[in-house]
This record gives structure tokens, C-alpha cells and sequence, in this order.
């Protein structure tokens, strides 16, 4: 059984304030991860697909890394704005397509 | 707004009913998926079809099947509904076969309510 492990599941951040959290995925065979912002009432929206060892994605104040060998991808924020409060989700595809989303770390930006 | 529609946003029904999901992809979009969220449950995968072809299967029930047709919209069927199937059900479309390496765009979603 494959687990999408994503940590913390909340987390409360002052405005301005930098943050990361972090996924934890199976190392082996691994094909892709996905990064998505999921804000309330809305549906989720692609962040970032990462596939290489060592990628760092970036987009405005948010960036991601990866890390295959290890199984794990930290998302970062920069100078975290209201805007930001959301529930970010990584997702783990496999080769046979099937994907394995995390439960999310629900950030909350505090004015 | 992501391109990806759904119908009906919200949907009551009663146990032992059947109710049918729509989703029609981005234009251009040939991969389907069809996910689950249930309270504190993650995104759970269901389905997915590619033009018209099942692709990949993931968590989903006897009870519930699914199709994409010629216009690649697809349907999703829930039938002898039961309280734990209410849920917001999600659909996501995506430009390749394979859903690994590409982003998926996601609809609004149907929020279903059995009671």
C-alpha cells in the first residue's frame, strides 16, 4: 500500500511570516509529484509537477523541492500573505496512473 | 475558473437511489478522473479514462461505474446509495494518457448528500 504522508496537517503562520511543510512519498519507482493549493470553496489548482531528483520549482513567493532518493518534497511560502491560506495537497501518480493524494496541510495566515 | 465543468453542483437524494454525475473536460483534454472527498478523508481516485477508455482504476466501488463518451464528457454512476457515499466528487481533466507528469485541471465539483 502506497502512502502520501503530509505533514503538518495545520499550521498557523503570521502574515509576513516565511513557512514550509513537507510530503513524504514512497522513494521507490517513483515517476512524478504534484503540488496543488486547494482553497476553500473552490477546487483544487496545480501548483507545481515535479519529476527529477533535485528539482526546485518556483512560482512568485512559492517554491517547492524534491527529493526522490528520500521521498520527500517541501513546499515553501515567502513572506506568507492572506492570500495564502488555503490547504496545500501533494499527489503521488504512479506509473499505472493511479494517484495517491496526501490529506493536505491546511495553512492559516494570521493578520 | 479551470475550464473543467461539472453538473448539478449540489445533489439531495435518498438511499437506495441512483444519481448520475456529468463532467465535461478542458477543451482539448482527453484524460478524465473522477475523485471522492469525504469528511477527513483525503482526495480518494476513483477512475480514470483516456478517449473514451478506461485507464486506471483506484478505490471505487462495485456500485459505482463510470464512462466517457464520443464528446469526451463523462458520467459518473452511483446506484443503491448508501448515507457514506455523500461526499463532494470531483472531476479533473488532463492533456496526456498518462496523468503522471502532466498537471491535472480540476472541476468545481457535485456535492452529493444522501439521506
Amino acid at each position: 500500500i502506497l502512502n502520501v504522508e503530509q505533514s503538518p496537517q495545520s499550521l498557523h503562520v503570521q502574515e509576513g511570516d516565511s513557512t514550509n511543510f513537507t510530503c513524504s512519498f514512497p522513494s521507490s519507482n517513483f515517476y512524478a509529484l504534484h503540488w496543488y493549493r486547494w482553497e476553500t470553496a473552490k477546487s483544487p489548482e496545480a501548483l507545481f509537477v515535479m519529476t527529477l531528483n533535485g528539482d526546485e520549482k518556483k512560482k512568485g513567493r512559492i517554491s517547492a523541492t524534491l527529493n526522490t532518493k528520500e521521498g520527500y518534497s517541501y513546499l515553501y511560502i515567502k513572506g506568507s500573505q492572506p492570500e495564502d491560506s488555503a490547504t496545500y495537497l501533494c499527489a503521488f501518480p504512479n506509473r499505472d496512473d493511479k494517484i495517491i493524494f496526501g490529506k493536505g496541510t491546511r495553512l492559516h495566515i494570521l493578520p | 475558473d479551470s475550464g473543467v465543468t461539472q453538473t448539478p453542483k449540489h445533489l439531495i437524494t435518498a438511499t437506495g437511489q441512483r444519481v448520475t454525475l456529468r463532467c465535461s473536460p478542458r477543451s482539448g483534454d482527453l484524460s478524465v478522473y473522477w475523485y471522492q472527498q469525504s469528511l477527513d478523508q483525503g482526495l480518494q481516485f476513483l477512475i480514470q479514462y483516456y478517449n473514451g477508455e478506461e485507464r486506471a482504476k483506484g478505490n471505487i466501488l462495485e456500485r459505482f461505474s463510470a464512462q466517457q463518451f464520443p464528446d469526451l464528457h463523462s458520467e459518473l454512476n452511483l446506484s443503491s446509495l448508501e448515507l457514506g457515499d455523500s461526499a463532494l466528487y470531483f472531476c479533473a481533466s488532463s492533456t496526456l494518457t498518462s496523468g503522471g507528469i502532466v498537471a491535472q485541471y480540476f472541476g468545481p465539483g457535485t456535492r452529493l448528500l444522501v439521506l
